[in-house]
């Protein structure tokens, strides 16, 4: 049973680059979320999906995008990569959304230069 | 933005010691949990509380939800090298809970 799955585990970009943060479970969990760790900052969320077809913002959207058209897959775009997006970058699923364990993918560390 | 502060952020102690991490906030949370992640790793979950006033006991931790549903602690008894790592507490909001806002962290090392 893989759980979460991230991909890649690491990535360098360039300034103004774009790319996708790949993140699949196969635990059929309704809800799923991205979140970014900084050092001394704990998680910050970006965005969450409750289902299929459904997202919302967290607290630092800015600079991402998601889409959820699977119960399985919830990828995060970058659309033009900034320094300041130098991450490690974690993707977590829950089975529903009250008061249940979050599991977590391996994440993915990003480095904007 | 819901804020969850932990303290101490660092710790260091010897094997043996005991030591408690803090988290609180000004906001009502439907429950609390704490995770604990290893370098490399994604936080994995140690426990749930949800009710006011709630203690679980793990081995030799010790959880506690305060009274008011706002604040949280960790107490570890005689502490191993093998609890070193980065302990997160996390809120469900009781309006949206959908959402878990995690904690600022507390590293904790503990050596021979």
């Amino acid at each position: 049973n893989a759980g979460v799955t991230q991909t890649p585990k690491f990535q360098v970009l360039k300034t103004g680059q774009s790319m996708t943060l790949q993140c699949a479970q196969d635990m059929n969990h309704e809800y799923m979320s991205w979140y970014r760790q900084d050092p001394g900052m704990g998680l910050r969320l970006i965005h969450y999906s409750v289902g299929a077809g459904i997202t919302d913002q967290g607290e630092v959207p800015n600079g991402y995008n998601v889409s959820r058209s699977t119960t399985e897959d919830f990828p995060l775009r970058l659309l033009s990569a900034a320094p300041s997006q130098t991450s490690v970058y974690f993707c977590a699923s829950r089975p529903d959304t009250w008061n249940t364990e979050a599991f977590f993918g391996q994440g993915t560390r990003l480095t904007v230069v | 933005t819901q804020l969850l502060e932990q303290s101490p952020q660092f710790l260091s102690i010897q094997e043996g010691e005991n030591l408690t991490v803090y988290c609180n906030s000004s906001s009502v949370f439907s429950s609390l949990q704490w995770y604990r992640q290893e370098p490399g790793e994604g936080p994995v979950l140690l426990v749930t509380v949800v009710t006011g006033g709630e203690v679980k006991k793990l081995k030799r931790l010790t959880f506690q939800f305060g009274d008011a549903r706002k604040d949280s602690s960790l107490h570890i008894t005689a502490a191993q090298p093998g609890d070193t790592g980065l302990y997160l507490c996390a809120g469900a909001s009781t309006g949206t809970a959908s959402k878990l806002t995690f904690g600022t962290g507390t590293r904790l090392q503990v050596t021979l």
